[in-house]
């Protein structure tokens, strides 16, 4: 079966640091997502992205954060200045269609310092 | 506002017997229903849907899960659990309208025994 892939599988950063998620979703899928999961917490959905542009965002995705397709493949997840509290456990996630069902990466984990 | 809850954080089970692993909702419309799996060091993948038509819907690896409205509920069972069964499970819904930003519970986590 196709896979999204994620890298790197864990990043460390100190407080305050950019970091960029990276993420290749299965290619001839439209729609991509990001989620997070804080430790011991619930999976929540940041954004989603089709067409080039966010097509729905959560009140989490705030102006620290922006994502981008930068070419045919990878799908970014940038964060401006990393806060303690963005300590989680990141999915990137794509799908053919809307509706249909969701292909998770293996996550990244992020640790703030 | 939407809301998800599984009420049990851990649950193990000896290797044959069966499971259910419960999930309550909560929808201001009819859901789309998910049960997901996340093995250790893996992704979330899915095991079954509901979308709409039976109640009762079949998924991978021997899954099953019945909605019942009334109830609020999505339970996922399986008959008889394997050792490889033993993973962290997460219940979420999603609208019907068209997006795909899932709800997801806190995730139960099965341990199997011998």
């Amino acid at each position: 079966e196709p896979e999204v892939t994620q890298t790197p599988s864990h990043q460390v950063t100190q407080m305050g640091q950019e970091v960029i998620l990276r993420c290749v979703p299965i290619s001839n899928h439209l729609y991509f997502y990001w989620y997070r999961q804080i430790l011991g917490q619930k999976v929540e959905f940041l954004v989603s992205f089709y067409n080039n542009e966010i097509s729905e965002k959560s009140e989490i995705f705030d102006d620290q954060f922006s994502v981008e397709r930068p070419d045919g493949s990878n799908f970014t997840l940038k964060i401006r200045s990393t806060k303690l509290e963005d300590s989680a456990m990141y999915f990137c996630a794509s799908s053919p269609q809307v509706n249909e069902k969701l292909f998770f990466g293996s996550g990244t984990q992020l640790s703030v310092l | 506002a939407q809301s998800v809850t599984q009420p049990d954080i851990h649950i193990t089970v000896s290797e044959g017997a069966s499971l259910e692993l419960r999930c309550n909702y909560s929808y201001g419309a009819t859901p789309y229903l998910f049960w997901y799996v996340q093995s250790p060091g893996q992704g979330l993948q899915l095991l079954l849907k509901y979308f709409s038509g039976d109640t009762l819907v079949q998924g991978i690896k021997g899954f099953e899960a019945e909605f019942k409205r009334s109830q609020s509920s999505f339970n996922l069972r399986k008959p008889s659990v394997h050792w490889s069964d033993a993973a962290e499970y997460f219940c979420a819904v999603g609208p019907q309208t068209g997006a795909n930003n899932l709800f997801f519970g806190t995730g139960t986590r099965l341990t199997v025994i011998p």
